[in-house]
């Protein structure tokens, strides 16, 4: 099955500077790539994605890149703000027309004001 | 829209006793996924239903654990007897075929004793 591996485990950044979590995944066939925030208390929310047939997608502060040959992905957070604060999960759907996700461990981001 | 709503948010029951979760998905919304987060295992699907169908129930961890959906607007996880190594926080999430994110439930966090 699909294994996603993320780094890193903790972030800790000064307010204003970006971010930046990476993610590697194993099944050469999965072609879409969720990113999803959660902060204390809460579920995970969907806050951007991107499908195999794109390099690279934004939405504003939030962008996300995807490297097909080298089973890569990576969040950029861009002037980061406090509220950014929260634990990042990367996943993967593989192929096969199921729309079962593998999420990575998670990247604990801390926002420093 | 209300989004998921799982039911109870709370949890707290003694080894051994039975345990019920309740989700009801976003209206439309033809999959429903049960997944369970731990420090030590992160998120991890349990099960997922398409239009009320198991498809994928690999991730139950035991027999003592069983989901049911019985119609498209409500589901449940039942834990029976339930041990303290089911304590976590177990999220529901739904999504479309047209959509493939998943919105995810508040969740329950569960504390056996």
């Amino acid at each position: 099955g699909e294994n996603v591996e993320q780094h890193p485990s903790t972030l800790s950044v000064q307010e204003g500077d970006s971010a930046v979590i990476k993610c590697t995944y194993s099944d050469s066939a999965s072609n879409y790539f969720p990113w999803y925030k959660q902060e204390l208390g809460k579920g995970p929310q969907l806050i951007i994605d991107i499908r195999s047939n794109v390099g690279e997608k934004k939405d504003q502060r939030i962008a996300v890149t995807l490297n097909k040959t080298a089973k890569h992905f990576s969040l950029h957070i861009t002037e980061t703000q406090p509220e950014d604060s929260a634990v990042y999960f990367c996943a993967a759907r593989g192929s096969g027309g199921y729309q079962k996700v593998t999420f990575g461990t998670g990247t604990k981001l801390q926002v420093i004001p | 829209d209300a989004g998921v709503i799982q039911s109870p948010r709370h949890e707290v029951t003694e080894m051994g006793q039975e345990v019920t979760l309740r989700c009801k998905p976003i209206s439309g919304h033809d999959y429903l996924f049960w997944y369970r987060q731990t420090m030590m295992r992160g998120l991890e699907l349990l099960i997922y239903f398409n239009n009320n169908v198991p498809i994928d129930d690999s991730g139950m961890p035991e027999d003592r654990f069983s989901a049911k959906m019985p119609n498209a607007s409500f589901s449940t996880l039942k834990i029976q007897p339930s041990e303290p190594r089911d304590s976590a926080v177990y999220f529901c999430a739904s999504s479309t075929d047209r959509n493939y994110g998943y919105t995810f439930g508040s969740g329950t966090r569960l504390t056996v004793v």
